[in-house]
């Protein structure tokens, strides 16, 4: 029974298109987030919704675009994707915003060509 | 803002060794920390936090680490260290009021020897 849940695991797609991940947890937590990993393992937050409500929005394109259904979910939209997207996306969640002890999914493994 | 540094991108014991992975902090406030273990193809698990309280914090798998606030570090340690050890750390910071981020440092493999 995974805690924080990712799809897909892998993407592979051309430049330009048009792309999404979905991440849901089943902790209850409050808080979820959206982490990039780089090729060299280097790991940066990019947004985090508190009970639906965007919180952190780091310096991100405004082509990477999250939506939270509901405080369960936490999906993310890329349009027009470039190369410098290929990244792993790591969703997480957390009880609450105070964010001690993130729950990590297992990552999206997006790779443009 | 908060930054982490880790020393030594990469850290080779042999089983049954001491595992010493080194993180040192910069932050302007109180901050929490954090270490976390990535293996192969998953996820970040929580190994160990520091909050409050006790300086010494244990974690899972036998790890430990200090935080020691006038050396600004908060270094992990193992006293033995596994085949199942082999994995890339990471340290991170946060603040410890409002909103909060997690900042990672860059990580450390630990390469572990028969």
């Amino acid at each position: 029974d995974t805690a924080v849940s990712q799809t897909p695991k892998y993407l592979v797609t051309q430049m330009g298109n048009d792309k999404s991940i979905k991440c849901e947890q089943n902790l209850g937590h409050d808080t979820m987030y959206w982490y990039k990993q780089d090729s060299k393992k280097f790991l940066k937050i990019m947004f985090s919704y508190n009970n639906k409500e965007l919180i952190i929005n780091e310096t991100v394109p405004n082509r990477f675009s999250p939506k939270s259904p509901d405080k369960a979910h936490l999906n993310l939209h890329i349009n027009s994707l470039e190369l410098g997207d290929s990244a792993v996306y790591f969703c997480a969640s957390s009880q609450d915003y105070r964010g001690q002890g993130l729950f990590f999914g297992e990552g999206s493994r997006l790779t443009v060509l | 803002a908060q930054s982490v540094t880790q020393l030594g991108s990469h850290v080779s014991v042999s089983e049954g060794a001491l595992v010493l992975l080194r993180c040192n902090y910069s932050s302007s406030v109180p901050p929490y920390l954090f270490w976390y273990v990535q293996y192969p193809n998953q996820g970040l698990q929580l190994l160990l936090k520091y909050t409050t309280g006790a300086t010494l914090v244990k974690g899972i798998n036998g790890f430990e680490a200090e935080f020691k606030k006038s050396e600004t570090s908060f270094h992990l340690t193992k006293p033995s260290a596994h085949m199942s050890d082999a994995a890339e750390y990471f340290c991170a910071v946060t603040r410890n009021t409002g909103f909060q981020k997690l900042v990672f440092g860059t990580g450390t493999r630990l390469l572990v020897s028969p």
